[in-house]
């Protein structure tokens, strides 16, 4: 079973809709992670949260919005998306340290992903 | 220099051959590379990893190897089987948390 839960597992919306995915784990990691995958390709990372904060902002349009209000939890909220936003969005968490204790490395674990289709 | 070249796109092999694919990286700072495993509509799933600071690393019938010299990494799967067919991604990440994955491989055990 997944450690990482991602809910909805589907959602279809439509381009002026405004809906939020929601990811949760509960191992105690402080790096959390969306990436969008399309049919037959490798994920993409979008944003990198580290300890809460946002660290990494891939030039992911400002029609994706992240959250993490706290370590546990991370959001991802859309508004006006487009046909072409139509994809599986899948979230990671990893364990991070902090800088004193030099870059981790350390494994990322997937959730299932939520499908995404914009009408 | 961000780029995972991964080869062969496909891989078709008769249930209980070996399997070999290939991933070549072009920054040499990169410092840890993890392999996943994507079934259809599944999530990618972690198999193994390797960091720079090791040539080989085994679990059961999976092993990878690295060639931090040559910029290259391989993933061999012994004795395949049905329930191995899937789709999987080499990666890298050259420090902090960004994870770059390669192009991926479609990979068909064949009974």
């Amino acid at each position: 079973d997944t450690e990482v839960t991602q809910t909805p597992k589907h959602l279809v919306m439509g381009m002026t809709n405004k809906k939020s995915l929601k990811c949760e784990q509960h191992m105690g990691h402080r790096a959390m992670y969306w990436y969008k995958q399309k049919a037959k390709k490798p994920p993409e990372l979008m944003f990198v949260y580290s300890y809460e904060k946002l660290s990494i902002n891939e030039s992911v349009p400002s029609r994706f919005s992240p959250e993490c209000p706290n370590s546990s939890l991370l959001n991802l909220h859309l508004h006006a998306l487009q046909p072409e936003d139509s994809a599986l969005y899948l979230c990671a968490s990893s364990q991070d340290l902090t800088e004193e204790m030099s870059y981790s490395n350390q494994p990322q674990h997937f959730g299932d992903g939520t499908r995404l289709s914009i009408l | 220099g961000e780029n995972v070249e991964q080869h062969p796109s496909t891989l078709s092999v008769q249930e209980g051959d070996s399997a070999v694919i290939k991933c070549t990286y072009s920054d040499s700072a990169s410092n840890y590379f993890p392999w996943y495993k994507q079934e259809l509509g599944k999530r990618p799933q972690l198999i193994i990893d390797i960091r720079s600071n090791v040539g080989e690393k085994k679990d059961q019938r999976i092993a990878v190897t690295l060639n931090k010299t040559a910029k290259h990494f391989s993933l061999h799967i012994t004795e395949t089987q049905p329930e191995d067919s899937a789709v999987y991604f080499c990666a890298r990440i050259k420090g902090g948390n960004k994870l770059t994955f390669g192009t991926g491989t479609q990979l068909k055990v064949e009974l």
